[in-house]
């Protein structure tokens, strides 16, 4: 498609409801990226892929968010046991080049409500 | 860690006015500098980059920033602003062999018609 694709748009789940949030990027970009986008702050990074390879992990917040890009396309960000704390937009983003080449497109994000 | 400021968390002001918005970022070694916007219900989009070389920078939409190195700023201005302009902006920075780029809160800029 013509831009990054985000399912679903919004998500409300229960407290320690597992979640799966959904990413496709434009077709060929080689690097994806997961932001975390909290009530009135800016995106916080989460992790980012260079085609399959999950190359920086470091802004996952705990060991109950994992994300994966298994055929270097679509990617797919999980929550486990999820909390309120956990409430946010999650954004995808990607890039025909690598991180160094710096030119973004951003999906519209999912919106996680857990209550 | 790096961070960014932005000044103004919320804006108002009438078409024709001049904006500018502020930002600084606290790394010390070369970055990359970016202005993103969000119209309402839409996603963020790239304003304008700066990598190197002329550091006044001229977006889309007759945006422009400047970088001043020795005060680690880059801040975005418009000199007639217009009712479509109401969004948020984002500063971000991005160190030169980085991964990601680290985000300002953002400034919410509401244009009165």
């Amino acid at each position: 498609g013509a831009g990054v694709s985000q399912s679903p748009r919004y998500k409300v789940a229960k407290r320690g409801q597992d979640v799966a949030l959904r990413c496709d990027p434009i077709s060929g970009h080689v690097s994806l990226f997961w932001y975390q986008q909290a009530l009135g702050q800016g995106p916080e990074f989460l992790t980012y892929f260079q085609n399959e390879a999950q190359l920086d992990k470091s802004g996952l917040p705990s060991d109950r968010f994992f994300a994966e890009r298994p055929e270097g396309s679509v990617s797919t960000l999980k929550i486990q046991r999820t909390q309120q704390e956990d409430s946010a937009v999650y954004l995808c983003a990607s890039s025909f080049g690598t991180s160094r080449v710096g030119r973004y497109t951003f999906g519209s994000g999912t919106r996680l409500t857990v209550v | 860690a790096q961070s960014v400021s932005q000044h103004n968390h919320h804006v108002i002001l009438s078409e024709a006015a001049s904006l500018e918005l502020g930002c600084n970022y606290s790394y010390g070694g070369t970055v990359n500098l970016f202005w993103y916007v969000q119209y309402p219900g839409q996603h963020l989009q790239l304003l304008l980059k700066y990598f190197s070389g002329d550091p006044l920078v001229k977006g889309i939409k007759g945006f422009e920033a400047e970088f001043i190195k020795s005060k680690f700023s880059f801040n975005l201005r418009k000199p007639s602003v217009q009712w479509s302009d109401t969004a948020e902006y984002f500063c971000a920075v991005k160190r030169e062999y980085g991964n990601k780029l680290v985000f300002g809160a953002g400034t919410i800029l509401r244009v009165k018609s």
